[in-house]
């Protein structure tokens, strides 16, 4: 199964843009990358989604490699609310056709003041 | 919000009964999924369902069974609670699978001693 790879943790200033990056190497061709969120004691919010193309939505940028092995959320401006685990999610179906979905670890973003 | 609530939110059982977790949603969405977060793990499905009476297995399914009756109900059983699921346990919805995004439910924390 395809899977995603993520750092650990990363840090952020308040009002910085902030690059999360996502490893997805053997991503397939049927395979959408999801981005989703999730604070603490909260069910995880879903971010953004792309399949190839860049995507642009009032929480985030996407940016996807021409590959697609790899992507990067983008969050223009951080503020404190965005302190969070992100997670970078493969979204496709699996040969023998069943739903498919492969949630990396996460990366721990905390944003200081 | 989407309208998704779990129920119980917080359930203590012990070693051996059988516990059942409710996800009710408003939306009359056709997918709803339940999974399971542990630390170290992230979230993991267990279950998932594209229909009335129509489930399939996610990657953690083994201890767990389901069922959908109805399009606004999904119910996640375990016959016979061991500690090793204990968990908390997030229920999620979306409109067709693929590129669309889930929206996920509060979370059920399960104790089982």
């Amino acid at each position: 199964d395809a899977k995603t790879t993520q750092p650990n943790s990363m840090e952020s200033n308040e009002e910085e843009p902030v690059h999360l990056p996502c490893n997805h190497s053997t991503i397939s061709g049927t395979d959408y990358i999801h981005w989703y969120r999730q604070l603490p004691s909260q069910g995880p919010e879903y971010v953004i989604h792309g399949l190839t193309s860049n995507v642009n939505n009032r929480m985030a940028s996407l940016a996807i490699a021409e590959d697609r092995k790899s992507s990067t959320l983008i969050l223009h401006r951080a503020t404190l609310r965005d302190a969070a685990v992100y997670y970078c999610i493969l979204r496709g179906l699996s040969q023998g056709g069943s739903e498919k979905l492969v949630f990396g670890k996460g990366t721990k973003l905390t944003v200081n003041p | 919000d989407a309208g998704i609530t779990q129920s119980p939110r917080h359930k203590v059982t012990e070693t051996g009964t059988p516990v059942t977790l409710r996800c009710h949603q408003t939306e009359n969405h056709r997918y709803m999924y339940w999974y399971r977060q542990d630390p170290g793990h992230g979230l993991r499905l267990i279950h998932y369902s594209y229909g009335v009476k129509d489930t399939d297995k996610g990657e953690v399914s083994d201890g767990y069974s389901v069922s959908r009756s109805k399009t606004e109900d999904f119910l996640l059983t375990l016959e016979s609670a061991t500690s090793s699921q204990t968990s908390v346990y997030f229920c999620a919805i979306s409109v067709a699978r693929g590129s669309y995004e889930q929206y996920f439910g509060p979370g059920t924390r399960l104790t089982v001693t």
